[in-house]
């Protein structure tokens, strides 16, 4: 069973405007959040994390929010421009080290921002 | 070369071949790691080395087979492999396993076609 879901494997949004991409788990343990950004041809490239001592993380034009009690993050994008075109992973780990600090990855949404 | 490479990009084998795939990474890191991406599923973990011990099989079968000479270089042997293992093959590295918040680093992937 998946522990790290992304519901929707698309999303298109116009140039300029914001860019909501959403991510929900299940275990209760996870306590680290990343999300990927992979281009075609590529391999992921680490974006943004944020801490489950956190509620919000920033950086630029992304932002990171978590919502432990619901167990959904959600990355912003605003504004999105065309080269954030990409597919972007959520992955959780929980702890530190051993195997509960592995990642464990969601499927990906395709984000396609239009000129 | 920067980053973590990846040879070769694309590879076409028969089920009674035996052939390796490489990874190597140039940031000074002591964890590697070999991971799965089989269409419309999430990335998967295969193997995690660390500091060249490996610490992680996770209940890969043995056609599979990791190989870390030093923590620069990584290692995939494949044999008698069947059609179901076509996938992308994705190496990352982190600069260890101590902290599992460390960010890793991935490469551009190998195209696994199994005929």
């Amino acid at each position: 069973d998946q522990q790290v879901k992304q519901n929707s494997p698309s999303l298109s949004v116009q140039e300029g405007r914001i860019s909501i991409l959403n991510c929900d788990y299940t275990n209760s343990m996870f306590d680290y959040f990343l999300w990927y950004k992979k281009y075609p041809a590529e391999g992921p490239t680490f974006l943004i994390s944020i801490s489950s001592i956190k509620d919000k993380n920033e950086d630029g034009r992304f932002t990171v929010f978590l919502n432990k009690s619901a167990k959904h993050l959600s990355l912003h994008i605003v504004p999105s421009q065309p080269g954030d075109s990409a597919v972007y992973f959520c992955a959780a780990s929980a702890g530190y080290g051993g195997s509960q600090g592995n990642l464990i990855f969601g499927k990906g949404t395709k984000l396609s921002v239009k000129p | 070369e920067t980053g973590v490479t990846q040879t070769p990009r694309h590879l076409v084998m028969g089920m009674t071949n035996k052939k390796s795939l490489k990874c190597e990474q140039h940031l000074g890191h002591n964890a590697m790691y070999w991971y799965k991406q089989s269409a419309k599923k999430p990335l998967e973990l295969m193997f995690v080395y660390n500091f060249k011990e490996q610490t992680e099989n996770n209940s890969v079968p043995s056609r599979f087979s990791p190989e870390c000479p030093n923590s620069s270089h990584l290692f995939l042997h494949l044999h008698t492999l069947q059609p179901e293992d076509s996938a992308l093959y994705l190496c990352a590295s982190s600069q260890d396993r101590g902290l599992a918040h460390y960010e890793q680093y991935f490469g551009p992937g190998t195209r696994l076609t199994v005929t």
